[in-house]
Formats: structure tokens, sequence, C-alpha cells
């Protein structure tokens, strides 16, 4: 069965702070995608990345970056320089590689940027 | 673009009855699915369709139907509401491919009371 855990429920910073929100995930399958999602208070989910299984590679764009760690099954989202737009709730999901439509979701971490 | 588009964004039901909740995606997208977010539990899968005709449970399928009929429209069927359907519902549209995500309406409050 397909898992994920973002054990952070909540994180407060001040501005400019940088943070990291863990997401540890679990799949029997050897092939998947790993996600972000970003949900701000207003409430639509906005994509952010999505990683496949066999790229390894970490990414940034901009202030964001990803380290995806299939040793430690983790694929963690670090903020730099955060900024009080940044504030909302975020959701690591894993999908099946071969059923498109299933999506799993971690319980997602609230981040509040203070300024 | 529209994208997927849902329809009530906000519902009061009372306990026992019946409503539908409609998702349209213009995006000709084989696979839809809907999800109810409640808090501290993230995003559940409910019901998922991956064509026109073809539908299977999610997670947590109790008191929900669903049909596809057309490859454009997947409305979810509350069929007695209950207070533990409180929640907010999302349906999301997507597709196959190395580079695929999921595309989700705005999302349907609803509330039983």
């Amino acid at each position: 069965a397909q898992k994920v855990t973002q054990a952070q429920t909540e994180i407060s910073v001040v501005e400019k702070e940088d943070v990291t929100l863990d997401c540890v995930y679990e799949t029997r399958d050897t092939t998947y995608y790993l996600f972000w999602y970003k949900q701000p208070p207003s409430g639509e989910l906005v994509f952010l990345i999505r990683r496949n299984s066999f790229d390894e590679q970490n990414e940034i764009s901009g202030r964001y970056s990803w380290n995806f760690q299939k040793s430690t099954s983790s694929f963690n989202f670090t903020i730099t320089a955060s900024q009080v737009v940044d504030s909302a709730v975020y959701f690591c999901a894993l999908s099946e590689a071969y059923n498109f439509n299933k999506f799993y979701f971690g319980s997602g971490t609230k981040l509040n940027v203070k300024p | 673009n529209a994208g997927v588009t849902q329809t009530p964004k906000f519902q009061v039901l009372k306990t026992g009855q019946s409503m539908t909740l409609q998702c349209a995606q213009d995006m000709n997208h084989e696979y839809m699915s809907w999800y109810r977010q409640d808090p501290g539990m993230g995003l559940r899968l409910i019901h998922y369709s991956v064509g026109a005709g073809i539908t299977d449970q999610g997670e947590v399928p109790n008191g929900y139907n669903v049909s596809r009929s057309t490859t454009e429209d997947f409305p979810l069927r509350l069929l007695s509401a209950a207070p533990s359907q409180t929640s907010v519902y999302f349906c999301a549209s997507s597709y196959p491919g190395v580079n695929t995500e999921a595309f989700f309406g705005q999302g349907t409050r609803l509330t039983v009371v």
C-alpha cells in the first residue's frame, strides 16, 4: 500500500528564514511519481513540482528546492528566504506509475511565515 | 482556459438529503477523480475514472456514487447525506505520461447539518 507521511503539522518562521518541509513515502512500486502542491488560504491546490522515481536529481526553482532521496524514501522541500506569501498548507503526494488517477496525499504541513 | 470546474462552491444539506456535485474539465483528460479533504487528513480518494464508462472505488467510497458518461463530466452523488460527509471536495483530472500532474478544481465546501 502507498503511504505519504508529513510529520510536521505546522511550522512557524520569521520572514527571510529558510524552512524545510519533510515528506517520507512508502511504496512497493519501483516506478512512481512524487509531487508537491501548495494550498494557499484561498483554498485552491497549486502544483509545484513532479519528480519521477527514476530521476533522483535535485531541483531548484527560484527560492524553492527539492531533495529526493530514494535510499531514505524522502522528498523534502526547502524554501529559501521565506516570504509572507509562502504562508500556506503544503501537501506531498505520491502517484502510481500505471494509474495516474490515484494520488496519495500526506496530511499536509501548514507553514506560517511572519513578517 | 477553464480547466476543471466544480459546482457549487458551497452547499449546506440536511441529513438524509441527496445531491450531486458537478465536475467538468475541458482538457480532454482521460482520468478524473474525486477527493475529500478533512482537517489533519490531507486529501483522500473517493472514486476515480480512467475513461468514459469506467469507474472504480478509491479509499473512502461509502456513501458516494459516480458515473462517467462523457470524457468531460464526472459527477459525484451523495445518496443520503450524513454529518460525517461534511468536508471540502475536490475534483481532479490528469493524463498518463511521465509529465503527468493532477489539475484540481476550486473545491466544493459541503456542510451537512
